[in-house]
């Protein structure tokens, strides 16, 4: 069973390129989490969206709740934009509590 | 600084001798959570609290034990590890808003575990 999907599982960019990472989940959440891991292992949170669209500098998070799909979008990529990048959800239902899912995530690598 | 520390950072032990793995935040958070990152799988969440005293499972708790006595520490216990527990581990804290709903989590750096 797969709660959260992501694609691309992988992506090349090179620097300066808009790009696009989408992320589709199939139970009820209070909120969808994106998150980034460098290499090294530390991860860090972007955003918390429960509806709408977030911006912070060159990242966008955008949500859909009807359609169960969010979106990150990162402008004019740079090389230190290189990372993973996770989705998750919180669940907030009466049998799961405040339980979280992850996307497997997808693996950016920005070129100069 | 507002931390989430764990340790140890790196631990190699053998199976069935019992570990503990701390982990200690000082941002006066009422959620914490333990998570294991594997190559394929990405993170999947063992246990968490919503506050002292409140534990539940998350979706892999098999082989786990947590404990939430104080605020502040949620260790996880592993009371007979086996192979298939080496793995990245992280713990996790946020806050609650009003509402009931959760603020962004805030992670450890990780501890990496293998049982050999």
């Amino acid at each position: 069973k797969n709660e959260v999907e992501q694609s691309p599982q992988n992506l090349t960019a090179q620097e300066g390129e808009f790009i696009t990472i989408n992320c589709s989940y199939s139970v009820g959440i209070s909120a969808l989490h994106w998150l980034q891991q460098h290499p090294g292992g530390g991860i860090v949170s972007l955003f918390m969206l429960s509806s709408g669209k977030k911006k912070h500098g060159r990242l966008i998070a955008t949500i859909n709740i009807q359609e169960k799909h969010s979106s990150l979008h990162i402008t004019a990529s740079h090389p230190r934009d290189s990372a993973v990048y996770i989705c998750a959800v919180r669940t907030y239902l009466r049998h799961t509590g405040n339980q979280f899912y992850f996307g497997t995530g997808t693996s950016l690598t920005v070129i100069p | 600084e507002a931390q989430v520390t764990q340790n140890p950072r790196y631990l190699i032990t053998v199976t069935g001798k019992k570990l503990t793995v701390t982990c200690s935040q000082n941002m006066n958070h009422e959620y914490m959570s333990w998570y294991r990152q594997d190559p394929g799988l990405g993170l999947r969440q063992i246990y968490y609290s919503m506050n002292v005293e409140v534990t539940d499972k998350g979706d892999v708790p098999e082989g786990y034990k947590v404990s939430r006595k104080e605020k502040r520490n949620f260790p996880l216990i592993l009371e007979s590890p086996s192979p298939n527990q080496t793995s990245l581990y992280f713990c996790a804290s946020s806050s609650r808003l009003a509402g009931g709903t959760y603020n962004e989590q805030f992670f450890g750096p990780g501890t990496r575990l293998t049982v050999l």
